[in-house]
């Protein structure tokens, strides 16, 4: 069964600091990996997606993808009390009708 | 720009009682739509996803069912609720490139 693990948290870090999110996966042959946030009661909203080995940047984010060893991170630099969230890893294993797995996501706190 | 709607927002319905949730898309044609369920503290499940009208693929057996009677409108559907349907109900939208777009949720609980 193809697999999304991520530590569930949560993860504190005060705020200005880095943040890392790393999440693993089952199938080496995956192509295509997203990061979604979620706010507390609300829906999940995209804010990364990297499909090629190395690191990808927008703004503050920074996703970095390792095929051979099979994970994907996420580091939020100068971290706010805003990125307080709970972080979704979403993994493309392939499948027809571009189906997303999910991983459980992390809660990160950031701290004043 | 595309947008994503659902309704409705929040629902209370008791056990056995039917269900009808709505999603529709603007700004796009012929997108792929997908229905998951989170349960509070839990992970997104899929449960159907479709790649055009009325063409529905099940990931999850379960007392629900979805529709695609128009190219951008999918339904969830129950004919009678059970207290383990409670849950966030997001749908979602994609493209080509095959990132997810997601709607506003429809948060359930039955009683």
């Amino acid at each position: 069964q193809k697999e999304v693990e991520q530590n569930s948290g949560p993860l504190s870090v005060p705020e200005g600091a880095i943040a890392s999110l790393n999440c693993t996966y089952s199938d080496r042959g995956s192509q295509s990996f997203f990061w979604y946030r979620q706010y507390s009661g609300k829906s999940p909203e995209l804010i990364m997606f990297i499909y090629s080995n190395g690191d990808k940047e927008d703004g503050r984010f920074t996703a970095q993808l390792n095929k051979a060893s099979q994970y994907v991170s996420l580091l939020i630099r100068d971290s706010q009390p805003s990125d307080s969230a709970t972080y979704l890893c979403a993994v493309n294993f392939n499948n027809a009708g571009n189906m997303l797995t999910f991983g459980g996501g992390t809660r990160l706190m950031v701290k004043p | 720009s595309q947008t994503i709607h659902q309704w409705p927002a929040t629902l209370v319905q008791p056990v056995g009682s039917p269900l009808s949730l709505e999603c529709t898309v603007e700004g796009t044609s012929n997108p792929n739509l997908y229905w998951y369920r989170q349960a509070a503290g839990r992970g997104l499940q899929l449960l159907f996803y479709s790649v055009g009208i009325g063409q529905i693929s099940s990931e999850v057996p379960q007392n629900l069912s979805a529709s695609r009677p128009q190219d951008r409108q999918f339904i969830l559907s129950s004919k009678k609720l059970l207290l383990s349907d409670s849950g966030f109900y997001l749908c979602a939208w994609s493209r080509s490139h095959n990132e997810q777009f997601f709607g506003p949720g429809t948060r359930l609980t039955v009683l």
